[in-house]
């Protein structure tokens, strides 16, 4: 089946920087999404990309659909506390039989010291 | 308000039992999933229903059986829990082929 590899597996930032994590993926999609998980709670949707090239912000955070469609990547700036958690890229392909499921990434668990 | 509700957050039962877990969307969605999360946090489709009909049904042992009355309802039952059932279960729904919302989990502990 399809795989995808998230990096980094997890960051230490100070509160301020920027973050940056991608997904590549061994097979091409039709769309990514980004979810953010807090403990104990479900992902939470943060961005959804439709387009190869597609660049997509939403406040302090940008994704983009990469052009082989085998890609993505998420840009946190000036990261703050309530930024902590683990953030999922997901992949779907939206075409041929049982095609349509989310594949994730194995999530980058981000920390962020104040 | 709530998009996509679980119930129970928390379920705690023994090894042999049998238990069920439900889940409802009021966001008109016709697609709804559930997910089983491990102790490394990796998410994994199990199952998918679109207008009640299974779509996806995932190499589940079968000892798990959704069940979806209707579009806004995909309840979960597991006959005979085994400890290896331990893990968080979340509900997701979506229109087909759009992208889908979680809902809060439910953390099964077989003992």
């Amino acid at each position: 089946g399809q795989q995808l590899n998230q990096s980094p597996q997890s960051m230490f930032i100070q509160e301020g920087e920027d973050v940056s994590m991608n997904c590549t993926s061994s097979s091409i999609f039709n769309t990514w999404l980004w979810y953010k998980q807090d403990p104990g709670e479900g992902p939470v949707l943060l961005i959804a990309l439709y387009k190869a090239g597609e660049l997509t912000s939403n406040g302090r955070l940008t994704a983009q659909f990469g052009i082989t469609r085998k890609d993505s990547f998420l840009n946190i700036s000036a990261s703050i506390p309530s930024d902590v958690g683990i953030y999922f890229c997901a992949g779907q392909l939206n075409s041929g039989a049982g095609s349509y499921q989310l594949t994730f990434g194995k999530g980058t668990k981000l920390s962020v010291i104040p | 308000d709530t998009a996509v509700s679980q119930t129970p957050k928390y379920l705690v039962t023994q090894m042999g039992n049998d238990k069920s877990i439900k889940c409802e969307q009021n966001l008109g969605h016709d697609t709804m999933y559930w997910y089983k999360q491990d102790s490394k946090k990796f998410l994994k489709i199990m199952f998918s229903y679109n207008n009640k009909e299974l779509i996806i049904n995932e190499t589940v042992p079968n000892r798990f059986s959704p069940k979806s009355p209707d579009k806004a309802h995909l309840n979960l039952h597991i006959n005979s829990l085994e400890l290896g059932d331990s893990a968080v279960y979340f509900c997701a729904s979506s229109l087909f082929l759009y992208e889908q919302y979680f809902g809060p989990g439910t953390r099964l502990t077989v003992t």
